[in-house]
Parts: structure tokens; C-alpha cells; sequence
């Protein structure tokens, strides 16, 4: 049992790139998240998504897009990377009505 | 909205001392609450979790936390550091949504392990 899988797990983009980061979990989970991580921040998350077909904002959603077409795959779109976005990407998935949250080991992006 | 707020940033023990994390969370209805832990270069491992069964929480290696309502806390502690506790520790909450879980990260409190 692979869990939450993350890929890849570190990335250096210049400016105005685009990429995805990937994440795929294989425990049926109807519940994925993406959360990023800077210093003394905590995380902070993106975009969530309830189930296939259905995502929903965070609370710093600008310069991301997502879409759920299967169960087992959230894929996290970066349009146009800034360097702002330079930060450390957890993808997270729960079960239905659960409340542990099982998370990957986490994509390092460094826009530049 | 739900939020936690972690009191120390940087806790410094020596090993074999005891250790506490403090945590403090603001909820309007009972809580569910976590702590988690992030090895350097590592992803998030839970510790514990309290969801309204005891107050007194025991999770991996040796930690512990209790939920205190009258005092709106959470405190992470263990008897005795170990070297390998040496760690980032995050104190979670969840905020209710229709579906799914959402969850609410504290800042963080790193700490540090010396010999």
C-alpha cells in the first residue's frame, strides 16, 4: 500500500514556467488536499477537492489550478511560476467522514 | 473559523528532560485536534489525535497530549527526550465543512534535542 505519492519531489522553475506537480493516492480516498509549506507559516491550504469532478478554493489559491477527473489522481497546475511560489507542496488525502489526513512526502519547488 | 496558535517557536531541551509543546486552539464547537510531526527533509507524520473520546491522549513514541476545554489547550508532552525527537511539530485543528477535512495548521514549534 503505496499511500499519497507524490511527484516529482524537488523542482527548480525559472520564472513564467509551467508545471504540474502530481499526487496520486491508492486508499480510495473521496477527500484530497494541497497544502504548501513556508517558514514559521505552518501550512497553508490551496485547493481541496470532495471527489472526483468537484474542487473547491483554500485560502491562498491564486497562481493554482486543479481538477479531479479520477478518485486517485489531484494534480496541482502552476500557469505562470513566480517566484513567490517558491515553497515546499504537500498533497494530503482522508477518508469519508474521517478525520486523519495522510499526507506525501512533499514536492520542493524553487522558482527562480 | 477554527485556528490554533503554537506559543513557542523554538523549544530547546536536553536529552532525558521532559518536553513540552504548547498549543492553544479557538473553536466554536468541540474540537478535533492533532499534532504532527516533520523529520527534516521528511513529509508529516500524526503523533496523536483527540476527537472527543478521552482527554488524555497517547500517540507514538513515548507522546502524549491533553485536551483542556476550560483552558482551550492542547499541550504536547514526553517524559524524557530523545535524540530522535528532534523535529518540527505541528498543532492541527479541524474546521468543519460539509465534506471532507479541512485542516488548520499551527506556525510550527521546532525542536531541538541536545546531548
Amino acid at each position: 500500500n503505496a499511500g499519497v505519492t507524490q511527484t516529482p519531489k524537488f523542482q527548480v522553475l525559472k520564472t513564467g514556467q509551467s508545471m504540474t506537480l502530481q499526487c496520486a493516492q491508492d486508499m480510495n480516498h473521496e477527500y484530497m488536499s494541497w497544502y504548501r509549506q513556508d517558514p514559521g507559516m505552518g501550512l497553508r491550504l490551496i485547493h481541496y477537492s470532495v471527489g472526483a469532478g468537484i474542487t473547491d478554493q483554500g485560502e491562498v489559491p491564486n497562481g493554482y489550478n486543479v481538477s479531479r477527473s479520477t478518485t486517485e489522481d489531484f494534480p496541482l497546475r502552476l500557469l505562470s511560476a513566480a517566484p513567490s511560489q517558491t515553497s515546499v507542496y504537500f498533497c494530503a488525502s482522508s477518508p469519508p467522514g474521517g478525520t486523519e489526513a495522510f499526507f506525501g512526502q512533499g514536492t520542493r519547488l524553487t522558482v527562480v | 473559523a477554527q485556528s490554533v496558535t503554537q506559543l513557542d517557536s523554538h523549544v530547546s531541551v536536553s536529552e532525558g528532560t521532559p518536553v513540552l509543546l504548547r498549543c492553544n486552539y479557538s473553536s466554536s464547537y468541540s474540537p478535533s485536534l492533532f499534532w504532527y510531526v516533520q523529520h527534516p527533509n521528511k513529509g508529516l507524520q500524526l503523533l496523536l489525535k483527540y476527537t472527543s473520546a478521552a482527554t488524555l491522549v497517547k500517540g507514538i513514541n513515548g507522546f502524549e497530549a491533553e485536551f483542556k476545554k476550560s483552558e482551550t489547550s492542547f499541550h504536547l508532552t514526553k517524559p524524557s527526550a530523545h535524540m530522535s525527537d528532534a523535529a518540527e511539530y505541528f498543532c492541527v485543528v479541524r474546521d468543519w465543512m460539509e465534506y471532507g477535512n479541512k485542516l488548520v495548521f499551527g506556525a510550527g514549534t521546532i525542536l531541538r534535542v541536545k546531548s
